[in-house]
């Protein structure tokens, strides 16, 4: 089975510009969710999508983050202006319906640094 | 949601047995215990999951005594490969909305 793909890699950007990562799922997951670590401490959830309803954004920054799910399929979130205190890793990850705690499958991040 | 409370770090040596302990004082009573083990360059993954008592896998155990306001991951003979970091979860089984904390930093060394 295919793992939760993310792209891209890495991203250096300068403070003020805009970014966007991009989050396909295990094929059939109807739970997508995006989480930012920063260096030393644990993965902090920023949004979580029902297929392609949002069921918590409740920790997104609204005035600079963004995210969709077309189609209940791929995410996109996008950073727009990005602020040094931006810089982390963003994950991504995917499960099934009842699976719950269990069930995170998670990309291997998208590493973002602005300078 | 429960909060949860782990060591900062430990360090192992190849061979031995690591037991790391969660505190979850406010765990409730549809609260299910989880563990996630995350290596470097990469996002965590699962490793094992329990309510009540003793859960055994292929890759570790899970003591959970009956009052449940605590748990300990137990990792048998460990190698240097286990050297990362591991959290501690704890919400409703079926729902996926616990929060990681920052988790135990497990260093094996040769």
């Amino acid at each position: 089975e295919a793992g939760v793909a993310q792209s891209p890699r890495y991203k250096i950007i300068e403070k003020r510009q805009s970014v966007a990562f991009w989050c396909n799922p295990i094929s059939g997951h109807a739970t997508l969710y995006w989480y930012q670590q920063i260096l030393g401490q644990g993965p902090k959830l920023l949004i979580q999508f029902q297929n392609n309803g949002v069921v918590d954004d409740s920790q997104l920054p609204k005035d600079r983050f963004s995210a969709e799910r077309l189609k209940g399929v791929d995410s996109t979130l996008k950073i727009q202006p990005a602020k040094l205190e931006d810089s982390a890793v963003y994950l991504c990850a995917s499960s099934s319906p009842g699976q719950g705690d269990r069930g995170y499958t998670f990309g291997s991040g998208t590493r973002l640094t602005v300078v | 949601l429960a909060k949860t409370t782990q060591p900062i770090s430990m360090d192992s040596y190849e061979g031995q047995e690591v037991n790391i302990t969660c505190s979850h004082n406010n765990i409730a009573t549809n609260d299910y215990i989880t563990w996630y083990q995350q290596f470097p360059s990469q996002g965590p993954r699962f490793i094992i999951q329990g309510y009540k008592t003793k859960v055994t896998n292929e890759v570790a155990s899970l003591f959970i005594p009956a009052d449940r306001k605590s748990s300990t991951l137990s990792l048998p003979r460990v190698s240097l490969s286990d050297t990362a970091v591991y959290y501690c979860l704890v919400g409703e089984g079926n729902a996926g909305k616990s929060t990681f904390g920052d988790g135990t930093t497990l260093t094996v060394k040769p």
